[in-house]
């Protein structure tokens, strides 16, 4: 079955840190890829998403995401984060043709302290 | 533009009930998917409507059901409870065409929570 991981739960850093929140799935065909983000309080939201064309894609608050089809990963990078960006980040697969059906990772929690 | 509104926001219910939960999509939108949110399994699909019509279904078994209406508002039903159906419950749209699969971006509400005791 198609599975999608990321690697850490729980990140913690300090304010003007990089970051790079790692994901991996599981499988062998086409998929679009998706980095959605849940604020505090707040509901699911799109950061960015890849269908095809250019690999690296950039999203919303200067977050971007690497596509490496040979290593079936989807690592979302900021360069500096900020403690607005205390949130939970889900990296999501669909299934080329999969009818917005996206396979979820279990999600990291990040916390940045001022 | 009005976001994705789901009623009811919290509800408790006890093992053997059923329970619906509603869901209103972005105006225009017309595709209404919906996942299961809870603290072990994380964000599983349920289904997705188009056009009144299931695309699409997840892994849950028969006691989960949905439907969507012609003005493409949805609804979810779960039959007998088990305390194992105590989750978040998400509903999310998007504006899809009729001949193409998918346009990239779910639009979520911010769930109904159910409880069962």
């Amino acid at each position: 079955a198609q599975s999608v991981s990321q690697h850490n739960h729980h990140v913690i850093l300090s304010e003007a840190a990089s970051l790079e929140l790692g994901c991996n799935y599981s499988y062998g065909g086409t998929v679009n890829l998706f980095w959605y983000v849940q604020y505090p309080g707040q509901h699911l939201q799109l950061l960015l998403k890849y269908f095809s064309g250019d690999p690296l894609v950039k999203g919303i608050k200067g977050f971007e995401a690497e596509f490496i089809k040979s290593k079936f990963s989807f690592n979302l990078r900021k360069p500096s984060v900020q403690w607005s960006d205390t949130a939970e980040y889900f990296c999501a697969v669909e299934l080329s043709g999969g009818y917005n059906k996206l396979i979820f990772g279990a999600g990291t929690r990040l916390a940045v302290h001022p | 533009k009005a976001g994705v509104t789901q009623t009811p926001r919290y509800l408790i219910k006890t093992r053997g009930q059923q329970v619906t939960l509603s869901c209103s999509p972005i105006s225009g939108h017309r595709s209404v998917s919906w996942y299961q949110q809870t603290p072990g399994q994380g964000l599983q699909f349920l289904f997705e409507y188009f056009s009144e019509t299931q695309r699409n279904k997840g892994n849950f078994p028969g006691r989960f059901s949905g439907r969507q209406f012609s003005n493409s508002r949805s609804e979810m039903n779960v039959s007998t409870l088990e305390l194992g159906d105590s989750a978040l419950y998400l509903c999310a749209s998007s504006f899809r065409l009729a001949n193409r699969r998918n346009t990239g971006e779910l639009f979520f509400g911010e769930g109904s929570r159910l409880t069962v005791l």
